[in-house]
């Protein structure tokens, strides 16, 4: 039933490490996002794809690498991940257009970079 | 520059009262604002959306206005109850080009009995 649905929810590493976060959307939506959420609750739009195609790549390190096999799935890949990596990623997604569009999000994946 | 913002302090209020919540954005004139609520260790979940020509919308207890001439909206929630303590997040275009919302930093309502 869960419409947008991210694994994990917890994510504990190491600097250095690779990791990935997976997300899904069961509502036939044609966009998806990937947002940062850091500690002092901002939310920021990281990337946005729009029927596999990406629309929005906002300046963030080349580190972070976003891929969508089709379009119910965005994942984001992380390399060489840093202390200031660390946050709350959310995923969302929408019928269409982000700005005249509700965006349903996840329920969001909690990063920690020891 | 800061671009939307939004009581920075947290809003305390009764139960019963009705709590007002400010967005006040610069530099551009967007076409349309969104309103969401985010509860603690949860994604935003969308409450409204107010269009440029619209002045005022409503949603059961819930309503927004729109001033393009002040650019600011006002998210009012009335008979305020403690179930709608949470954080109350705005978000518009900043960009004029309509393929990205940008979120103010919110504001965390707290409703007391």
């Amino acid at each position: 039933d869960t419409a947008v649905s991210q694994t994990p929810k917890y994510l504990v590493t190491q600097m250095g490490n690779d990791k990935s976060i997976k997300c899904e959307q069961n509502l036939g939506h044609d966009t998806m996002y990937w947002y940062k959420q850091d500690s002092k609750k901002f939310l920021k739009i990281m990337f946005s794809y729009n029927n596999k195609e990406l629309i929005i790549n906002e300046t963030v390190p080349n580190r972070f690498s976003p891929k969508s096999p089709d379009k119910a799935h965005l994942n984001l890949h992380i390399n060489s991940l840093e202390l200031g990596d660390s946050a709350v990623y959310f995923c969302a997604s929408s019928p269409g257009g982000p700005v005249t569009d509700t965006q349903y999000f996840g329920p969001g994946t909690r990063l920690t970079v020891l | 520059s800061q671009k939307i913002e939004q009581n920075s302090e947290a809003l305390n209020i009764q139960e019963g009262k009705t709590a007002t919540l400010t967005c006040n954005y610069t530099n551009y004139s967007p076409a349309y604002l969104q309103w969401y609520r985010q509860d603690p260790g949860r994604g935003p979940v969308f409450l409204l959306l107010i269009r440029e020509n619209e002045k005022e919308k409503r949603k059961e207890r819930l309503k927004v206005t729109f001033d393009t001439t002040l650019k600011q909206s006002l998210f009012h929630i009335t008979a305020s109850q403690p179930a709608d303590s949470a954080t109350y997040l705005c978000a518009l275009d900043v960009t004029g080009g309509g393929n990205k919302l940008t979120f103010g930093t919110g504001t965390q309502l707290k409703v007391e009995l």
